[in-house]
């Protein structure tokens, strides 16, 4: 059984850099071809694609957000760990981390997201 | 372009069938998925790759694409059917690749 869960502060200043942890379960980030992508959310709106790592360490980043984004993964502690600096408050959402499976552009679970605030 | 395009919202009364598009271009090439999302709730999976159902999704709901549009058809519609709706795509046309979601559909249930 695969699941996911989100961790990280539920408020940060403006300007500050936002630390997220996926801890999962159910699968290795060593399988080849198995993704972790974080997606956000904010209130009342659209999900907005952040970030994906795959298994082999490549990662992918939206364009609109590149600059502020890194992405990294310690196999071992089954965990996938974003940072996004110069936080705003237009940055305010849910924020979810998400299973990718191998032979498939999918998301197939989700964890059950972190709200963040950002506000001074 | 390497955007999604679905309209906003949709009505249907029960028992009749809703579709819900996504455009987006050469969509038909690609995977496109498609997830569910009640209020208060992570998105779920619901349909993806080639139309394919994820396990527990009734068969009421099924997925298309051809040309530069995916559809999502739910027959029958049930008020617990009643959502926000999103496509996904991974689109390595786009430069440099990326994930795409569209804006979503909000499916009300009359």
């Amino acid at each position: 059984q695969i699941t996911l869960e989100e961790s990280g502060p539920t408020l940060v200043k403006p300007t500050q850099t936002l630390t997220l942890t996926c801890t999962f379960s159910g699968f290795s980030l060593s399988t080849p071809g198995v993704g972790v992508g974080w997606i956000r959310q904010p209130p009342g709106k659209a999900l907005e694609w952040l970030a994906l790592i795959y298994s082999d360490d490549d990662k992918l980043y939206s364009p609109s957000l590149n600059s502020r984004l890194t992405i990294s993964k310690d196999t071992s502690k089954k965990q996938v760990v974003l940072t996004m600096t110069n936080m705003n408050p237009v940055d305010t959402g849910t924020y979810y981390c998400a299973h990718k499976p191998r032979a498939t552009t999918k998301f197939d679970f989700w964890g059950q997201g972190t709200l963040v605030t950002v506000s001074s | 372009s390497c955007v999604l395009t679905q309209p906003p919202s949709l009505s249907v009364a029960p028992g009749q069938t809703a579709e819900i598009t996504c455009d987006g271009n050469k969509i038909g090439t690609k995977s496109v998925h498609w997830y569910q999302q009640k209020a208060g709730q992570a998105p779920l999976l619901v349909v993806s790759d080639h139309g394919d159902r994820a396990s527990g999704i009734p068969g009421r709901f099924s997925g298309s694409n051809f040309g530069n549009t995916a559809t999502l058809t739910i027959s029958r519609v049930e008020a617990g059917d009643e959502a926000d709706y999103y496509c996904q795509v991974l689109d390595g046309t786009c430069d440099p690749s990326r994930v795409l979601f569209g804006g979503g559909t909000k499916l009300t249930v009359l």
